[in-house]
């Protein structure tokens, strides 16, 4: 089966600072990952997405991630935090085989001036 | 293009009342279908899915049900809602069949329940 776990519910980062997400899977089968960002009180927009071309992945408002088979990872950066970037991150996961899409519990990110 | 819409985006029901969200998904045929609802703080729970016109799959025992009666309309019903039943519900799509590409979400309707 398949998981993901995003470590910490809550990172407050200031203003300028590197923003990091991070998101540990489990699959036992090549995995496709995605993140996805949550401002309030709307649905889900997609940040970007690993489907086994690069490993490097760059999305949008600067976003970037790197699947990392070896730890299991795919965890979500950005070099210099804005205060628009605060808002709740879904780390997702998906194999061929299946219809259904794993969520972690999200990351509220903090945003600090 | 494709877009998803979903309403109403916000709804106050009483104990009891039944229930009706719908979803509508334009620019693309035979798409996966997916219901969620989402709780504070915990991440989204996936209610219903559906591959094709008539076909629904339940992960969660509930008072809900889904319907689907054309390709691209995902209709989340429920005859008595239960306070429990409060929450913000997601409607999302997926290309058809089996991929590596995303789910992509409509705004959500957040339900009251008094």
């Amino acid at each position: 089966a398949q998981s993901v776990t995003q470590l910490g519910s809550h990172v407050s980062v200031s203003e300028g600072a590197l923003v990091l997400l991070r998101c540990n899977y489990s699959s036992s089968v090549p995995p496709y990952l995605f993140w996805y960002v949550q401002y309030p009180n709307q649905g889900l927009q997609l940040l970007l997405k690993y489907t086994s071309a690069a490993t490097l992945v760059k999305g949008i408002n600067g976003f970037e991630a790197e699947f990392k088979k070896s730890e299991t990872s795919f965890h979500l950066t950005k070099p210099s935090a804005h205060m628009s970037d605060a808002a709740e991150y879904f780390c997702a996961v998906t194999r061929s085989g299946t219809y259904k899409y794993i969520f972690g519990t999200g990351t509220r990110l903090k945003v600090l001036a | 293009s494709q877009t998803i819409h979903q309403w109403p985006a916000t709804l106050v029901q009483p104990v009891g009342s039944p229930l009706s969200l719908e979803c509508t998904v334009e620019g693309t045929s035979n798409p996966n279908l997916y219901w969620y609802r989402q709780a504070a703080g915990r991440g989204l729970q996936l209610l219903f899915y559906s591959v094709g016109i008539g076909q629904i799959s339940s992960e969660v025992p509930q008072n809900l049900s889904a319907s689907r009666p054309q390709d691209r309309q995902f209709i989340l019903s429920s005859k008595k809602l239960l306070l429990s039943d409060s929450g913000f519900y997601l409607c999302a799509w997926s290309v058809e069949g089996w991929s590596n590409q995303p789910q992509h979400f409509g705004d959500g309707t957040r339900l009251s329940i008094l």
